[in-house]
């Protein structure tokens, strides 16, 4: 299973785009790339996933370049709402997924 | 339609008891597995059952155990509660096995606590 390596935190403001970037190195050829937000408390919750270069959903974005060996999670215009942490995983069949820590992100007023 | 539903949302243990806790997959959804969450960390992953085999175990004791019945449901068994298995345990249910993009969805999970 592809290891993904990820920012632990990032600050941000209301109204800001935020974009994490996940990098996957040794991602295989079958592999797709899903990211979940977790608030406390609560279940994962899928976000968005993509095989190559661009996937846009009603809640964010998700580029992948060419090589597929990372990929950045946009959020546009954040809101305090969005405050979580985002996982970034891969995995060709959507099992057995390893979480790392994720990434902790706080939006400021 | 439903999300993954568990159940119980919360329970309370004592050391050396036993715990069952239940998930049932979205409509339509043929495999389910089992995360555990540390306060702090990411989830772990516990087992993965699909057509009612196990499919996928992770790196846990022979204390946890998982079987996943005719209409998809599953329960999560865990004997001899040690204080380390306090935790959010996570069901998560997809369409297929096989299928690749093959995409999971979790639920809310269910808060053990062994005191």
């Amino acid at each position: 299973l592809a290891k993904t390596t990820q920012p632990i935190s990032m600050d941000s403001y209301e109204g800001q785009e935020v974009n994490i970037t996940c990098s996957h190195n040794n991602i295989a050829t079958n592999d797709y790339i899903t990211w979940y937000q977790q608030f406390p408390s609560q279940g994962p919750r899928f976000i968005i996933q993509g095989y190559k270069t661009k996937v846009t959903n009603e809640v964010a974005s998700l580029f992948i370049p060419a090589d597929r060996k990372s990929s950045t999670l946009s959020l546009p215009r954040v809101s305090l709402s969005d405050t979580a942490v985002y996982y970034c995983l891969v995995d060709n069949y959507g099992q057995n997924f390893v979480f790392g820590p994720g990434t902790r992100l706080s939006v400021l007023p | 339609d439903a999300g993954v539903t568990q159940s119980p949302t919360h329970l309370i243990k004592t050391r050396g008891q036993h715990v069952t806790l239940r998930c049932s997959p979205i409509s339509g959804h043929k495999s389910v597995s089992w995360y555990q969450q540390v306060l702090g960390q990411g989830p772990q992953f516990i087992f993965q059952y699909y057509e009612k085999e196990e499919r996928g175990r992770g790196n846990f004791p022979d204390r946890f155990s998982a079987r996943q019945f005719p209409n998809y449901s599953s329960e999560l068994n865990v004997n001899a509660l040690l204080l380390g298995d306090s935790a959010l345990y996570l069901c998560a249910s997809s369409r297929d096995r096989d299928l690749s993009g093959n995409t999971i969805y979790f639920g809310e999970g269910s808060w053990l606590t062994v005191v």
